[in-house]
């Protein structure tokens, strides 16, 4: 099956500081990923829709200016958290959607971030 | 805007006995719906998807449209069974998917 990785997979970071996580589709190629906020013990929550060459779409209630996302090629999105605040504290996870899968999501295995 | 509802958080089974990890919507369109598993320390992964209408590791589910429900469903519990099931939902067409709080399935020897 496809695979995407995550870089990193932990970061403490203290607050007001800004954390980039990476998301890469490692053998095939991805025009749309998106990204998830994971709470502890909760769902996972959609928090924007990275698509290749264009600006990303944003969830209702997720500050586009403070998760930052670029998805400068069909490999590779990033999320960006900006000015980071303890309550910025999550695991992060992305997906990479594989048109040649019947345009299945494929996961990365997330990132924690802790902010101080 | 749509909603997935699980009302399990954690559904303990003894091996060999049936499962039936229970999934809600709502939606006024026409869904795909989808169940996704995570194993013990190990990422997202999708098990099946209510169009492919097949049979993975033994589990099926079930679009009932009337009842708005997407229950998955095994006969016989094993132990590698044991995981988070995520039920999620993705409108017709599109691809965003809107997940259930998950259920956590444990089979006991």
């Amino acid at each position: 099956g496809a695979v995407v990785s995550q870089h990193p997979s932990w970061v403490i970071c203290k607050s007001g500081t800004s954390v980039k996580i990476e998301c890469r589709s490692l053998d095939f190629q991805a025009t749309t990923m998106f990204w998830y906020r994971q709470f502890p013990k909760q769902s996972l929550m959609l928090m924007a829709t990275s698509n290749e060459g264009s600006k990303a779409t944003y969830e209702q209630g997720v500050e586009k200016d403070k998760f930052l996302i670029n998805h400068a090629s069909l490999t590779l999105s990033t999320l960006t958290v900006t000015s980071a605040h303890p309550e910025d504290s999550s695991f992060y996870i992305c997906s990479a959607l594989a048109g040649a899968s019947n345009n299945e999501q494929f996961f990365g295995p997330g990132t924690r971030l802790t902010v101080l | 805007a749509q909603r997935v509802t699980q009302p399990e958080k954690l559904l303990s089974v003894f091996k060999g006995a049936p499962v039936e990890l229970k999934c809600n919507y709502s939606y006024s369109g026409s869904p795909e719906l989808f169940w996704y598993v995570q194993y013990s320390r190990q990422r997202l992964q999708l098990l099946l998807r209510h169009i492919s209408r097949e049979s993975i590791k033994g589990f099926t589910a079930d679009l009932n449209k009337g009842e708005t429900s997407f229950h998955l469903k095994k006969p016989f519990a094993q132990e590698e069974d044991s995981a988070m099931y995520y039920c999620a939902l993705s409108p017709g067409g599109g691809n965003k998917l809107t997940f259930g709080t998950g259920t956590q399935l444990k089979v006991e020897l």
